[in-house]
């Protein structure tokens, strides 16, 4: 059964780097699209950004200058990184599969992409 | 960005209730609309993908409908279990963007 978990610190210094490590057990990396979402104490979800199974990267256009996700296959894990990090990055920070499928809507079918595995998320704080 | 906006924002039913819940795009999405449900300290759950597919596993109370830019979510029967709050998501663009939440109370 697949598994995502994320693991890192729960305490970063304001200015300082965020490194957040998503392992992926019951499943390959080199299949699928790996995700990182982030969510504000009492706010709405934020996706951050993903990388494919190909190795290419897709980020939020708000976080791209601050954000970099990379894969190591050989440990099944992918990882975020997150610089500049303020108050407002204090969130809990999930990781999840996304699934692109092809399926038979409509008139003529077509693809569609849902995250159907999370982490149970790790919560970030951003003090001095 | 696309805008997803749910309405209501809360609601209180009582089990066995008929609950809906909506979803509106900012702009056309075709299908690509999924619904998650989340409790407390929890991590969302996938009920509903590509609008109107029930993910394995998901009760057959949960359904979903609409296409463009309208969406909803129904449940045919409040479960006690079914308290908690619902996103809807598009994956229509790149940049996937969610709703604020419906947050569903005991009446």
């Amino acid at each position: 059964q697949l598994q995502v978990q994320e693991s890192g610190p729960g305490l970063v210094k304001p200015s300082e780097i965020l490194s957040l490590t998503c392992s992926v057990s019951g499943a390959s990396i080199s299949s699928y699209y790996w995700n990182w979402i982030r969510q504000p104490p009492g706010k709405g979800h934020e996706w951050i950004g993903s990388i494919s199974n190909r190795g290419s990267t897709n980020y939020n256009p708000s976080l791209k200058s601050r954000v970099t996700i990379s894969a190591d296959t050989s440990k099944n894990q992918f990882s975020l990184k997150m610089i500049s990090m303020t108050a407002a990055d204090t969130a809990v920070y999930y990781c999840a599969r996304a699934v692109r499928r092809w399926l038979p809507t409509g008139t003529s079918g077509g693809y569609y992409s849902y995250m159907d595995v999370w982490g149970k998320g790790t919560t970030v704080t951003v003090s001095s | 960005d696309i805008q997803m906006t749910q309405s209501p924002s809360s609601l209180s039913a009582s089990v066995g209730d008929r609950v809906t819940i909506a979803c509106r795009a900012s702009q056309t999405i075709s299908m690509c609309l999924n619904w998650y449900q989340q409790k407390p300290g929890k991590a969302p759950n996938l009920l509903i993908y590509a609008a109107s597919s029930l993910q394995s596993g998901v009760p057959s109370r949960f359904s979903g409908s609409g296409s463009g830019t309208d969406f909803t979510l129904t449940i045919s029967s409040l479960q006690p279990e079914d308290f908690a709050t619902y996103y809807c998501q598009q994956s229509n663009s790149t940049l996937y963007t969610f709703g604020q939440g419906t947050k569903v109370e005991i009446k």
